[in-house]
C-alpha cells in the first residue's frame, strides 16, 4: 500500500475545464512533489514545496496551478489544458533537506484531455 | 550538469535467469543513488538506495552497489520472476545540495514463464 494518495485515479477532462488533482500524505514529510510522466518516459519535475512553500517550479506554463494548504496536502489545480497535457500526474513527497532520503511516490492520477 | 544513463530496453528474460541493468551517473559532490521500480498502472516503488561508495542497496533479492571510482550502481538479480516485469528507473540526488531527483531514461523488464 502507496503511503501517498492520490485522487481521482482517472480524470478526463475537456480544454475548457477546471479541475483539481490531490496529493495526501501523513508520513510528517515536509517536501511534497509534482511530477509529470509520459508513456515510456521517466518523472519530469514540475514543483516542489518546501515547508507548505513553493521553492522550485520547473517553467510550468501558468495553467498548471500549484497550492499546498498544509504540511501533508498538495493540490494541482488545471485550468484550460492542452492535449499535449494528457499524462499521468505524480505526486511524491520526502524528508525535507534529508539528502539521503528518497522521494516516495504515490500511484498517480492519470489524466487525459479531450 | 548531474545525469544519469541507463541501458537502453527493453530487456527480455526467461524466468529464474540472472539480471543485470546498468547505470552510470555524473554528478557534483557525493550523490545519493537510487533504483525506483515502476509496475504497469502503478506509481514509482523505491526498490534500494545507497548513499555513500561501496554502499550495498538490496531489497526483494534485488542489490546494487556504489562505485565511486567507475561512477556506477548496476542492478542485480540472481533469479528474475514473472512478478518482476516493470520498468526500472535509476536515479540520483546530487551531493550539491539540490534535492533535485534526476532519472535514467528508464528499462523495461519483461520476465517469460
Amino acid at each position: 500500500d502507496t503511503e501517498v494518495t492520490q485522487t481521482p485515479k482517472h480524470l478526463v477532462m475537456g480544454m475548457t475545464n477546471k479541475k483539481s488533482l490531490k496529493c495526501e500524505q501523513h508520513m510528517g514529510h515536509r517536501a511534497m512533489y509534482w511530477y509529470k510522466q509520459k508513456a515510456k518516459k521517466p518523472p519530469e519535475l514540475m514543483f516542489v514545496y518546501s515547508y507548505e512553500k513553493l521553492s522550485i517550479n520547473e517553467s510550468v506554463p501558468s495553467r498548471f496551478s500549484p497550492e499546498c494548504p498544509n504540511s501533508s496536502l498538495l493540490n494541482l489545480h488545471l485550468h484550460a489544458l492542452q492535449p499535449e497535457d494528457s499524462a499521468l500526474y505524480l505526486c511524491a513527497s520526502s524528508q525535507e533537506g534529508a539528502r539521503s532520503q528518497p522521494q516516495h511516490f504515490g500511484d498517480g492520477t492519470r489524466l487525459s484531455i479531450l | 550538469g548531474d545525469s544519469v544513463t541507463q541501458m537502453e530496453g527493453p530487456v527480455t528474460l526467461s524466468e529464474e535467469a540472472f539480471l543485470t541493468i546498468n547505470c552510470t551517473y555524473t554528478a557534483t559532490g557525493y550523490p545519493s543513488l537510487f533504483w525506483y521500480v515502476q509496475y504497469p498502472g502503478e506509481g514509482l516503488q523505491l526498490l534500494l538506495k545507497a548513499t555513500k561508495a561501496d554502499d550495498k542497496g538490496s531489497n526483494k533479492g534485488f542489490e546494487a552497489t556504489y562505485r565511486k571510482e567507475t561512477t556506477s550502481f548496476h542492478l542485480e538479480k540472481g533469479s528474475v520472476q514473472v512478478s518482476d516485469s516493470a520498468v526500472y528507473f535509476c536515479a540520483l540526488i546530487s551531493g550539491g545540495g539540490s534535492e533535485k531527483l534526476v532519472f535514467g531514461k528508464g528499462t523495461k523488464l519483461t520476465v517469460n514463464p
